[in-house]
């Protein structure tokens, strides 16, 4: 079946400091690829997304390579501030409409 | 666009009573999902809708959890009887189709005691 491996956390970084969270995946065929995000209190955001091999989703200053020959997702940022402490989720979807499957979650800690 | 509605916000009950969670989608979107997510992990899809038919129910607990999307659009997730780690927050999504990604809701905290 479908699973996602994302690095523990958490992260902490200070604050302009270069940012890779890791993902991984197992998939059988072609699947989409999301990173959500979850600020303090909030629900789960979309913030990028690639749904093919070697599309890069961007957003916020946030980038993402979908990698099939290494069945990676890696989410990099080039400077990070305190407003991107969060939990990063990273994701996977069969196509389709189907349901996402879901790593474990990175909590991200910036400080100034 | 309005979003995913969800309601309550929070619950506390304690094990062995039952609870039920509503959620609206965005209007026009034709599939809808549960999930639960447990403190510290990832959310895990327990339910998924098309229109008022169920697509995929395989990881929902059938012996305690029910669901049901009357009319193709609002929607209900029943708990009976809740256990302890039944404890989570209960988040509903939408999404009008394929490739148009997933909106989620803010999702029910419910706490079993």
């Amino acid at each position: 079946g479908n699973s996602v491996t994302q690095m523990e956390g958490p992260v902490t970084l200070s604050e302009e400091a270069f940012l890779t969270i890791n993902c991984t995946y197992t998939a059988t065929g072609y699947p989409s690829l999301f990173w959500y995000v979850q600020y303090p209190g909030e629900g789960l955001q979309l913030l990028l997304k690639a749904t093919k091999a070697d599309d890069k989703g961007s957003n916020k200053g946030f980038e993402a390579t979908y990698r099939k020959e290494t069945t990676s997702f890696h989410l990099e940022k080039g400077s990070v501030q305190v407003s991107d402490s969060a939990v990063y989720f990273c994701a996977l979807g069969g196509g389709g409409a189907d349901g996402l499957t879901f790593g474990k979650g990175t909590h991200l800690i910036i400080q100034p | 666009e309005a979003g995913v509605a969800q309601s309550p916000r929070y619950k506390i009950i304690e094990k062995r009573q039952s609870v039920a969670f509503w959620c609206n989608p965005i209007s026009g979107h034709a599939t809808l999902y549960w999930y639960q997510q447990i403190l510290g992990q990832g959310p895990k899809l327990l339910i998924q809708f098309q229109n008022n038919g169920v697509v995929d129910d395989s990881q929902l607990p059938k012996d305690r959890f029910s669901a049901e999307r009357l009319k193709g659009v609002d929607s209900t997730l029943k708990i009976q009887p809740a256990k302890l780690e039944d404890s989570a927050v209960y988040l509903c999504a939408s999404s009008p189709g394929t490739g148009y990604g997933y909106t989620f809701g803010s999702g029910t905290r419910l706490t079993v005691v």
